[in-house]
Parts: C-alpha cells; sequence; structure tokens
C-alpha cells in the first residue's frame, strides 16, 4: 500500500526565517507530486507539482521554491518567510496517468509570526 | 483557465436534512470532476470521482449530478448527520487531462446539528 507522509506536522517561525517542508512518499514509483497551499479556512491553491525527479513546474509565484531531489521526495523551502506564507501546506500525490484521483498528506499547519 | 465557482461558502443544516452543494465551471471540454471531504484540522479524503459521461453519481449516503449543458457539479447530501460536518471541495480537470490542471472549488464548510 502507498503511505505519504508530510513533516513536520506544525511549524511556528519569525518573519524572515528559513523554511522546509517535506514529504515522501513510499510504496509507488514515479508519482506525481504535488504542493498546495491552503490559507486559514481558505481554498486550495496549488503551488507546484513534479512529474519526474528533477523536474519541478511552479503555478504560482509566492516567494516558495520546491525541488524533487528523489522519486520519492518533494521538498518545499524558502529562505525569507513572510506573515502571508501562514497557512496549511498539503503534498499530494497521483498516478502518472491522467485524472487520477489525489492523494493527501496529512498536512503541515504554518504559523509565521 | 479553468474557472471554478462553487457555492455556498458556508452552509448550516439540522441532522436528517439535505445537504445541496453546486460547482459551475468554464471549460466545456472539462472531463473529470471530483469531489473532496476535509474534517476540520485534517487533510482531504476523496469523496467521489466522476467521469463526463456518468450524469448520476450515487455514493454511500449522497449523490453527485453532473450537468454537462449547464457546467454544473452538485453534491447532495441525503440525511446529513453530524459526521458530516466538514468542508467539501470539487475540483475539475481541465482540458488535456493532467492532473496539474486541476482546479478547486473555494469550498463550502458545512456544518450538521443534531
Amino acid at each position: 500500500a502507498q503511505t505519504i507522509h508530510q513533516w513536520p506536522v506544525a511549524e511556528i517561525k519569525a518573519v524572515g526565517s528559513p523554511l522546509s517542508l517535506g514529504c515522501t512518499i513510499k510504496g509507488k514509483s514515479s508519482p506525481n507530486l504535488y504542493w498546495y497551499w491552503q490559507a486559514t479556512g481558505g481554498t486550495l491553491q496549488q503551488l507546484f507539482y513534479s512529474i519526474t525527479v528533477g523536474q519541478v513546474e511552479s503555478v504560482v509565484q509566492l516567494n516558495l521554491s520546491a525541488s524533487r531531489p528523489k522519486d520519492d521526495q518533494f521538498i518545499l523551502s524558502t529562505e525569507k518567510l513572510l506573515l502571508s506564507h501562514s497557512g496549511f501546506y498539503l503534498c499530494a500525490w497521483s498516478a502518472q496517468v491522467s485524472n487520477e484521483r489525489l492523494f493527501f498528506g496529512h498536512g503541515t499547519k504554518l504559523s509565521v509570526l | 483557465g479553468e474557472q471554478v465557482e462553487q457555492r455556498p461558502p458556508h452552509l448550516s443544516v439540522r441532522e436528517g436534512d439535505s445537504a445541496f452543494i453546486t460547482c459551475t465551471y468554464t471549460d466545456p471540454n472539462s472531463y473529470y470532476f471530483f469531489w473532496y471531504k476535509q474534517e476540520p484540522g485534517a487533510s482531504l479524503q476523496l469523496l467521489m470521482k466522476v467521469f463526463s459521461s456518468t450524469e448520476i453519481n450515487e455514493g454511500q449516503g449522497f449523490t453527485v449530478l453532473l450537468n454537462k449543458k449547464d457546467k454544473r457539479l452538485s453534491l447532495n447530501l441525503t440525511a446529513a448527520h453530524p459526521g458530516d460536518s466538514a468542508a467539501y471541495f470539487c475540483a475539475v480537470s481541465g482540458s488535456g487531462g493532467s492532473n496539474a490542471k486541476l482546479t478547486f472549488g473555494k469550498g463550502t464548510k458545512l456544518s450538521v446539528k443534531s
């Protein structure tokens, strides 16, 4: 069975500090990987997607970056956090075929103070 | 690009009543549709995946209707119970059939009161 693990579960960070969020998928080779951001009580915004190692596409600019260093790992990061980065970050994967459902991780709650 | 409008943003019903949520989309070539449920503080779980060829889709305790002519996707929770209290999101897969082009609605926060 496939599993998706996100870390950390929650973070409280200061404005201007760096951030790194991680996501690992086990049991599925070559998945499509996604990062989503959800403002508190808000809608889901797709940030990045990746269809293969080393290849990441940005969907929206939020002063964040993403990398896929391994087939099963997706990293979201920034060198300098903004207050507007607060929210809920969700990693997701789907099979490498069109229009398959997304499997979401449990998410990371980020509070920027 | 694809635009998805979801209504209502908030919905409160009594236990046993129906709860009706609607999404309208703009791309007539949209082919796959999804409903996700997000309980408070939790991640999203798939409720149903719908193909454009099927207009009526029955789930456990809910029905999903797809009206391609009006470009409208609806979720009807029949006989809602407190465990249905959650946020519900529709998602539409745009032309080209890639999850990279999945567009989510803004969500509906459903509260079911006993």
